[in-house]
This record gives C-alpha cells, structure tokens and sequence, in this order.
C-alpha cells in the first residue's frame, strides 16, 4: 500500500541552526502538507502546497519557514534559524483531489528536538 | 475561522464496553469530516470520513461515526472496545477536498481488561 514517508524519524539540533525535514508524498497525490504537534498540544496546520507553490499558510509559518519540492519526489521543509519552541513532531501528509478522495494520507512524522 | 471540538481529552473504557468519543465543528457550511488514530510514537492513521450522501459512516477497526448536522456533531463509536483500541483519536475538518484540515484537540482512550 503506497504510504507518505519521512525521514529522519528523530533529529536534535542546536538552537540557531538550520534543519531540513524531508517528506516522500505518494507518487500520484497532488496537494501536499506540513502539520506539526507540540507535545501535549493539538495537531496544527502549517503550509499546503499545490503547483509548485504555497496554497495556504498559517500564522506559524513565518520567514523562518519554507518547503521546496526540488525534484518532483520529494517535499522538504527547512527552518532556518531554529527556536526552542520549534520542537515538535512535524507531520508530512498528502492528498489527491477528487470528489471522493479528499483525505489526507499522514506519514510517521518526524521528532524535532532544538537544545 | 472553522473550529473542532473535542469533549474530554481522556476516556477510560473497559474491554468490551462501547467506547463513544465526541467531536463538534463550528462552521457555517458542513465541512468533510474525519477520524484520525494515532497509536503510540506512529503517525496519523485515518479511520473513517465523512464527504456527501450517507450521514452514517463505517470505518476500520468495527468505528463508526454519525454526521448530524442539526447538533453539527461527528461522533465515533465502536460497540465494542478492544485493548488494541488504546490510541488517541483525532477528529478534523476541512472545508473542501485539497484545503488544510483543523484538528480537534485530541481524545485519549485507555481501555482497561
């Protein structure tokens, strides 16, 4: 059964510097996501991305924040300058469009920890 | 803005007993709706979704949840609770196919032998 994977599962990174998150959506879904759970915290949404650009951001997703897809497999996210309070389980998730097919397919995520 | 709730973060249950999880959405056209589990340290894993037509819809795993709109609710049920089922549950929305999804706050169901 096709799946949305992300690696790596677990990353630690020093306060200040730059991490890339690295997602590979199922091959024929078009819209892809970033969500991110706090711990303790609900699931909250990040950015959409549709065509080759951004289709919807939230307030969260500042200049820090960016997602690339750079070779029509994978979907990255990149924070540049991480914060303490950046750590989280950062959750890939992708979709087809389609009446009926309007679900998110969520990959395992992975566990941000900034020290 | 569209809103999810969920009452009570945690449920106990025991094994066999039904388990019945409450989720309510503010907004002002019925959004789709739709059930994640997330099982320890795993990602979200859909249950079941609500899009058009019947208002009662089956999932995985023996959940089912009822669209009513007159109460905008999406409750999920399972006649039958089962260790397996110790998860926490999320309930979202979103307003159409393609479109960000707004999580409920989560439930956490502990089933007891």
């Amino acid at each position: 059964e096709p799946e949305v994977t992300q690696t790596p599962s677990h990353q630690v990174t020093q306060m200040g510097q730059e991490v890339i998150l690295r997602c590979v959506p199922i091959s024929n879904h078009l819209y892809f996501y970033w969500y991110r759970q706090i711990l303790g915290q609900k699931v909250e949404f990040l950015v959409s991305f549709y065509n080759n650009e951004i289709s919807e951001k939230s307030e969260i997703f500042d200049d820090q924040f960016s997602v690339e897809r750079p070779d029509g497999s994978n979907f990255t996210l990149k924070i540049r300058s991480t914060k303490l309070e950046d750590s989280a389980m950062y959750f890939c998730a992708s979709s087809i469009i389609g009446q009926l097919n309007t679900e998110a397919f969520f990959g395992q995520g992975t566990r941000l920890t900034v020290v | 803005a569209q809103s999810v709730t969920q009452l009570g973060s945690h449920v106990s249950v025991s094994e066999g007993a039904l388990v019945l999880l409450r989720c309510n959405y503010s907004s002002s056209v019925p959004p789709y709706l739709f059930w994640y589990v997330q099982y320890p340290n795993q990602g979200l894993q859909l249950l079941l979704k609500y899009t058009t037509g019947a208002t009662l819809v089956k999932g995985i795993n023996g959940f089912e949840a009822e669209f009513k709109k007159s109460e905008t609710s999406f409750h999920l049920t399972k006649p039958s609770a089962h260790m397996s089922d110790a998860a926490e549950y999320f309930c979202a929305a979103t307003k159409a196919a393609g479109n960000k999804l707004t999580f409920g706050g989560g439930t956490r169901v502990l089933v007891k032998p």
